[in-house]
């Protein structure tokens, strides 16, 4: 199967908190792309980032990070010191081949709300 | 980055009229083209793959015949919601492939907000 899941539905946190987000994916796939979207309330798609299935380094940019681990199939995105601009609905994508051709494949989304 | 626009941004409409959708892509040839839907609270979802040239694939579920797609060329490719009803209202995003250095990654357009009334 190729999927992706984001068990967490809405996240509330105070403002300074640490947040993670939690994505798992499915895969048969042995080459694969991870991507994290945001997505504020206008609407628009921002991408975040983009992981190779073969590269488990994982990264920081500012407060954000993300922890890729395949041996339990997860890409977690974790926000620190959080801001209620950080507020928004997050997805995670798997990009992998269906149907012959390449496809996103997106989780549900976790909604992050971020209280002053 | 590799930019994308989509025209309209907004649009209401009545019941049982068509409604166009363009989508662009401003700086970079894309050969294929994605059209997803999403209704308020939900996830994208994939509508139809649009290849430059050939008819649309269309995801399972999705009428073709309802929603038509042309990519008649690499930057350009339109969404037509045919007789919409309110139903279809939606939010409807398109996106393009395009390479960014030797990876091969999507560039999502800023979406179009349907309303049919």
């Amino acid at each position: 199967a190729q999927k992706v899941t984001q068990a967490q539905t809405e996240i509330s946190v105070v403002e300074k908190e640490d947040v993670t987000l939690d994505c798992v994916y499915e895969t048969r796939d042995t080459t694969y792309y991870l991507f994290w979207y945001k997505q504020p309330p206008s609407g628009e798609l921002v991408f975040l980032i983009r992981r190779n299935s073969f590269d488990e380094q994982n990264e920081i940019s500012g407060r954000y990070s993300w922890n890729f681990q395949k041996s339990t199939s997860s890409f977690n995105f974790t926000i620190t010191a959080s801001q209620v601009v950080d507020s928004a609905v997050y997805f995670c994508a798997l990009r992998a081949q269906m149907d012959s051709s390449y496809k996103l494949i997106f989780g549900s989304g976790t909604r992050l709300l971020v209280r002053p | 980055g590799a930019v994308v626009s989509q025209h309209p941004s907004w649009v209401i409409c009545k019941s049982g009229t068509s409604v166009k959708i363009e989508c662009r892509s401003l700086d970079f040839q894309a050969t294929t083209m994605f059209w997803y839907r999403q209704f308020p609270k939900q996830s994208l979802m994939l509508m139809a793959t649009s290849n430059e040239g050939s008819k649309a694939t269309y995801e399972q579920g999705v009428e073709k015949d309802k929603f038509l797609i042309n990519h008649a060329s690499l930057t350009l490719s339109t969404l037509t919601v045919t007789s919409a009803h309110p139903e279809d209202s939606s939010f409807y995003i398109c996106s393009a492939d395009g390479r960014e250095g030797y990876q091969e990654t999507q560039y999502f357009g800023p979406g179009t907000r349907l309303l049919v009334l």
